[in-house]
């Protein structure tokens, strides 16, 4: 069991490229988080999918896209990355909706110049 | 807009002290869960509180869960320099969207 994989781990862009963070699952979890985690301002919520096919935004979406591509992937896209973006971000999983437990990816750190 | 205040931000303590970190807001959750993250790598999930008052124990960690469950504490006893990380408190079911609230976290170091 690999629990919550994260691809890249490491990536530079230039402001204005694109890119898509890439999470998978193999605990057959449901829901699905991506939060951003940045210095003095802990975790925040990006976008969540509480099942496959539904998706939605959390504490700061601007900027971003998501895609729950089936019920162990989601990914999470900057159409047009900006220096404000630059952070560290982490993908998680939990079984259902009214369960607690969430389980964490080891995270991508972007950096955008 | 939900806020968990986590204090201390830094703690640095010798090796065998006792500490206690604590975790508040105004807000209602219905559970709460504590991490630990090391540099590089993601929060690891070490307990989740659901009831008011709920105390539960890890080894040396204590974890309490206010009456009102909107704070909480973490304990430790004899701190060991293996203790040493990125302690967070994340609040769930407060209301809003879907997914944990979580505090700015305590830097714990645990000095040999």
């Amino acid at each position: 069991n690999a629990g919550v994989t994260q691809t890249p781990k490491f990536q530079v862009l230039k402001t204005g490229q694109s890119m898509t963070l890439q999470c998978a699952q193999d605990m057959n979890h449901n829901s699905m988080y991506w939060y951003r985690q940045d210095p003095g301002m802990g975790l925040r919520l990006i976008y969540y999918s509480a099942s496959e096919g539904t998706t939605d935004k959390g504490e700061v979406p601007n900027g971003y896209n998501v895609s729950r591509l089936n019920k162990r992937e989601f990914s999470l896209r900057l159409e047009s990355a900006a220096p404000s973006q630059t952070s560290v971000y982490f993908c998680a999983s939990k079984a259902a909706l009214d369960t607690y437990e969430q389980y964490f990816g080891p995270g991508t750190r972007l950096t955008v110049t | 807009t939900q806020l968990l205040e986590q204090s201390p931000q830094f703690l640095s303590i010798q090796e065998g002290e006792n500490l206690t970190v604590y975790c508040n807001s105004s807000s209602v959750f219905s559970s709460l869960q504590w991490y630990r993250q090391e540099p590089g790598e993601g929060p690891v999930l070490l307990v989740t509180v659901v009831t008011g008052g709920e105390v539960k124990k890890l080894k040396r960690l204590t974890f309490q869960f206010g009456d009102a469950r909107k704070d909480s504490s973490l304990h430790i006893t004899a701190a060991k320099p293996g203790d040493t990380g990125l302690y967070l408190c994340a609040g769930a079911g407060g209301g809003g969207a879907d997914g944990l609230t979580f505090g700015k976290g305590t830097h714990l170091i645990i000095q040999p």
